[in-house]
């Protein structure tokens, strides 16, 4: 158990509906990441929080955003969803103290679109 | 642009050892960790390097080399376990890490 605690495990929506997933991380860490997988893929780099505020940005399109809130959960919004958004997104936290490169990952969400 | 590249797949048989690469193009560099993932789970933290050279930790080593931003994972003695997704990702400061589109290994019996 990473520590790192991501809801819902599964989600089923229809296109055009917005969701919303949500990210606890391990006690003490500041820092959120989220990530996209879709099939027999990489991890795609979305969105970074440090602490409450936004740090760093992928290629997270418009029609996805986040936030962090102060007892440090995250939550990321997806709308307007296509097919194209099915995937498993994944949360992670680090301290950044030291070895900030070494991130705990969430079990993650599976998002299917229908 | 920003990339990482490993090849899409190795396979192995058990006991052996297996080297996964992963060469990168980015415009900052603080460090290159590894990352395993089984079908179906989480990526879980292996290694981390920053500086040139070999790190051990089990079975596994990691190595880099900055000057030809070039780093492998070595594993050793090879078990079904290890049958998995192996992913590499740079540190590129400012908060960001990316990662490569991962290396699938395939242990044989």
């Amino acid at each position: 158990d990473s520590g790192v605690t991501q809801t819902p495990k599964h989600l089923i929506t229809a296109t055009g509906q917005r969701v919303t997933l949500r990210c606890s991380p391990r006690s003490g860490d500041l820092s959120v990441y989220w990530y996209q997988q879709s099939l027999d893929q990489g991890l795609q780099f979305l969105i970074q929080y440090y602490n409450g505020e936004e740090r760093a940005k992928g290629n997270i399109l418009e029609r996805f955003s986040a936030q962090q809130f102060p007892d440090l959960h995250s939550e990321l919004n997806l709308s307007s969803l296509e097919l194209g958004d099915s995937a498993l997104y994944f949360c992670a936290s680090s301290s950044l103290r030291g070895r900030d490169t070494e991130a705990f990952f969430g079990q993650g969400t599976r998002l299917t679109v229908v | 642009g920003q990339s990482l590249e490993q090849p899409s797949e190795v396979t192995a048989v058990e006991g052996a050892i297996v080297q996964m690469n992963c060469t990168y193009q980015t415009s900052g560099f603080y460090g290159l960790s590894w990352y395993q993932q089984h079908d179906g789970g989480a990526p879980t933290f292996l290694s981390y390097n920053a500086l040139d050279g070999l790190e051990e930790t089990g079975r596994f080593s990691s190595f880099l080399s900055r000057s030809d931003s070039y780093g492998y994972l070595l594993l050793q003695e090879l078990q079904m376990k290890d049958s998995a997704s192996y992913f590499c990702a740079v540190n590129t400061g400012g908060f960001k890490t990316i990662f490569g589109a991962g290396t699938r290994l395939f242990v044989k019996a």
